[in-house]
C-alpha cells in the first residue's frame, strides 16, 4: 500500500496567487481529513469528508479556503487568494469510518506564501 | 481550537533516560491514541487505547487510558537518539468519521 499521497511536497507562491493541494487517500478508506500544522496553533482540523461528502468544515479559516472530494480516490484543498499567514504544513489523512486506529497521514505539503 | 492539554511541551534528555508525557482533557474520549511525528513527515500511530484503565505496550513504549477517560500518558523507557520527534496525543469520541482532537505535542530531544 502506497499510503496517503500528497502533492506537491513543497509549494512557494506569491501572495494573491491561487494554491491547490492534492491528496490521494488509501484505497478503501472512507473518511478523509485535511489538517494544517503551525508552530503557534499545532494541528488544526480544517475539514473532513465521509464517503466523499463534506461533514464538518467548521475549521476552514475563511472563504478563501475550499475543499473538494470529487471521488473516493482524490481530494483537493484550494486557497484563493493566498496570504502569507497561510504559510504552514498541510496534511491529508484518511481512515476507515468508526475506527480511530485507521487514521493514516500523508507526508504533508509545506506551503510558503511570500 | 485544541481541547487536549499535553505536557510537557518539550523535553531534552540524555540517551538511556526514561521519558513520561501526558495528556488531559475537560471532556471524555472513547479512544486515546499516541502519534509520533519525525521531521518532514506526517504523524504515525504508535499506540491506540480503547478502554478506560487499559495499559498497552509497544516495545519500549507504554501508554495508559485514564480511568476517568479524560487523560492518558505515554512512557518511553531507555530512550535512544531515534526517539527524537514530536509526540502527539489524540482523542476520539467515536462515531462516523472518527474525528480526532489532537494535543499540542511534546517535542523530544535526546542527547547521545
Amino acid at each position: 500500500d502506497a499510503g496517503v499521497i500528497q502533492s506537491p511536497r513543497h509549494e512557494v507562491t506569491e501572495m494573491g496567487q491561487e494554491v491547490t493541494l492534492r491528496c490521494k487517500p488509501i484505497s478503501g478508506h472512507n473518511s478523509l481529513f485535511w489538517y494544517r500544522q503551525t508552530m503557534m496553533r499545532g494541528l488544526e482540523l480544517l475539514i473532513y469528508f465521509n464517503n466523499n461528502v463534506p461533514i464538518d468544515d467548521s475549521g476552514m479559516p475563511e472563504d478563501r479556503f475550499s475543499a473538494k472530494m470529487p471521488n473516493a480516490s482524490f481530494s483537493t484543498l484550494k486557497i484563493q487568494p493566498s496570504e502569507p499567514r497561510d504559510s504552514a504544513v498541510y496534511f491529508c489523512a484518511s481512515s476507515y469510518p468508526d475506527r480511530a486506529d485507521g487514521y493514516t497521514f500523508g507526508s504533508g505539503t509545506r506551503l510558503t506564501v511570500v | 481550537g485544541q481541547q487536549l492539554n499535553q505536557s510537557p511541551q518539550s523535553m531534552f534528555i540524555q540517551e538511556g533516560e526514561d521519558v513520561s508525557m501526558n495528556c488531559t482533557s475537560s471532556s471524555i474520549f472513547n479512544t486515546w491514541l499516541w502519534y509520533k511525528q519525525e521531521p518532514g513527515e506526517g504523524p504515525v500511530l504508535l499506540i491506540a487505547l480503547y478502554k478506560a484503565g487499559e495499559l498497552t505496550s509497544n516495545g519500549r513504549l507504554t501508554a495508559q487510558f485514564g480511568i476517568t477517560r479524560k487523560d492518558s500518558f505515554l512512557n518511553i523507557s531507555a530512550s535512544i537518539p531515534s526517539d527524537v520527534g514530536i509526540y502527539f496525543c489524540a482523542g476520539s469520541r467515536g462515531g462516523a468519521g472518527n474525528m480526532l482532537t489532537f494535543g499540542g505535542g511534546t517535542r523530544l530531544m535526546v542527547k547521545p
